[in-house]
């Protein structure tokens, strides 16, 4: 079946840092590809997403791109603030399907 | 886009009782699903409620425990049934608007059992 792995954290780096969480994924066919985030005590929000290969989702100075070839759809950003300390959830879905979660990773920037 | 909104937001209960969960969306959606979060975890498929028709379970979910109801387009129940304190868990509820391949989630329900 499906699943998606992530690197395990917590990851914590200093603000401006340059920021890469590891996403892959095994399944069949070509889902489409999320990001989402929490927040401390919020619920779960889109970040950015991916629906085929090469795409590339951006939002709030993340990106990731789907690469069919390495079946990976890593989260990076440039200079990271103390308000992007979050868990961060790799996901991916076929139409209609629900969502197969990564693990989470959390990050923690500090000043 | 949807809104969704979930009722109630906490609760704490003891250990034998059920809580009922509502799930609204401000649009009529086809597919609804129900998550669960356990502490520190990622989020577990619970069920997927379509209008109309029985809900379908996840493998280690079972109706008599997690009953859910979808009695139209825009709302759902779930029901966490005899619970025991390893049934605290954020649930959630998310939906899938259209088939778009984006879903939206509510904002949770934190249950603590004692």
């Amino acid at each position: 079946g499906d699943s998606v792995t992530q690197m395990e954290g917590p990851v914590t780096l200093s603000e401006e840092a340059f920021l890469t969480i590891n996403c892959t994924y095994t399944a069949t066919g070509y889902p489409s590809l999320f990001w989402y985030v929490q927040y401390p005590g919020e619920g779960l929000q889109l970040l950015l997403k991916a629906t085929k290969a090469d795409d590339k989702g951006s939002n709030k100075g993340f990106e990731a791109t789907y690469r069919k070839e390495t079946t990976s759809f890593h989260l990076e950003k440039g200079s990271v603030q103390v308000s992007d300390s979050a868990v961060y959830f790799c996901a991916l879905t076929h139409s209609g399907y629900a969502l197969n979660f990564g693990k989470g990773t959390s990050l923690l920037v500090t000043p | 886009s949807a809104v969704i909104s979930q009722k109630p937001s906490r609760d704490i209960c003891q250990r034998g009782t059920s809580l009922t969960i509502q799930c609204q969306v401000d649009s009529q959606v086809t597919m609804m699903f129900w998550y669960r979060q356990q502490p520190g975890q990622s989020l577990t498929l619970i069920a997927t409620a379509n209008q109309g028709s029985e809900a379908t379970y996840e493998s280690g979910f079972v109706i008599d425990k997690f009953p859910i109801s979808r009695p139209n387009l825009t709302f759902s129940t779930l029901t966490v049934s005899n619970m025991s304190p390893e049934d605290s868990s954020i649930y959630l509820c998310s939906v899938d608007v259209d088939s778009s391949n984006e879903q939206f989630f509510g904002p949770g329900t934190r249950l603590t059992v004692l």
